[in-house]
């Protein structure tokens, strides 16, 4: 049981290249999340998913597209990266995405856009 | 929007207690959560208290909610430094699952 797991653990990019962050759990959740976090700013909702086939913004979307591809899979993708966009990325899925439903988190993605 | 706020640093040493504390603006807040990062990793759930409770405490950590004030602690009882982390309070605000963090607050303990 490896929880969420994200790929890869760092990427380097030059601006305007492209990349998707993929995110996987095997905990069988129902709602997954990703995030960017940046220093002294916590974290913040990129997009999230509350369930198969249903993707919806969050606080931070522009610049960023999302694919839930199965109940397993939640990718993110960056179309045309921006310096603004380095940030570590954090994916976490939660059983229903309601109410005392703890999130559980992947180990991050750390991005640097040049 | 909705905003939650906490101090950025708190140093302490081992054996005491230490207090961190935020505060946030959501009036319809259902639960607020504890969170803490290690370097380099994810977040894990440290606690969580639903908002119609005061107080909750589980093995040396006591989360107090003031609804009033909309004001949220954490208090580590006999802190080692092993506790060294950075910790989130977070929101969630009516049944979407979605999380206001706060920037959090970077706990250093000294030996």
């Amino acid at each position: 049981n490896a929880g969420v797991t994200q790929t890869p653990k760092f990427q380097v990019l030059k601006t305007g290249q492209s990349m998707t962050l993929q995110c996987a759990q095997d905990m069988n959740h129902n709602s997954m999340y990703w995030y960017r976090q940046d220093p002294g700013m916590g974290l913040r909702l990129i997009y999230y998913s509350a369930s198969e086939g249903t993707t919806d913004k969050g606080e931070v979307p522009n610049g960023y597209n999302v694919s839930r591809l199965n109940k397993r899979e939640f990718s993110l993708r960056l179309e045309s990266a921006a310096p603004s966009q380095t940030s570590v990325y954090f994916c976490a899925s939660s059983e229903k995405g309601g109410g005392a439903d703890t999130q559980y988190f992947g180990p991050g993605t750390r991005l640097t856009v040049l | 929007g909705e905003d939650v706020e906490q101090s950025l640093f708190l140093s302490v040493r081992e054996g005491d207690s230490s207090v961190i504390n935020c505060t946030y603006t959501d009036s319809s807040s259902t639960y607020l959560y504890w969170y803490k990062q290690e370097p380099g990793a994810g977040l894990q759930l440290l606690t969580y208290i639903f908002s119609n409770m005061d107080m909750k405490q589980d093995q040396r950590l006591t989360v107090l909610l003031n609804k009033k004030d909309k004001h949220l602690s954490l208090r580590i009882a006999d802190t080692q430094t092993g506790d060294s982390a950075i910790y989130f309070c977070a929101d969630a605000s009516g049944n979407t699952g979605k999380l206001i963090f706060g920037q959090g607050t970077t706990l250093q303990v000294k030996p």
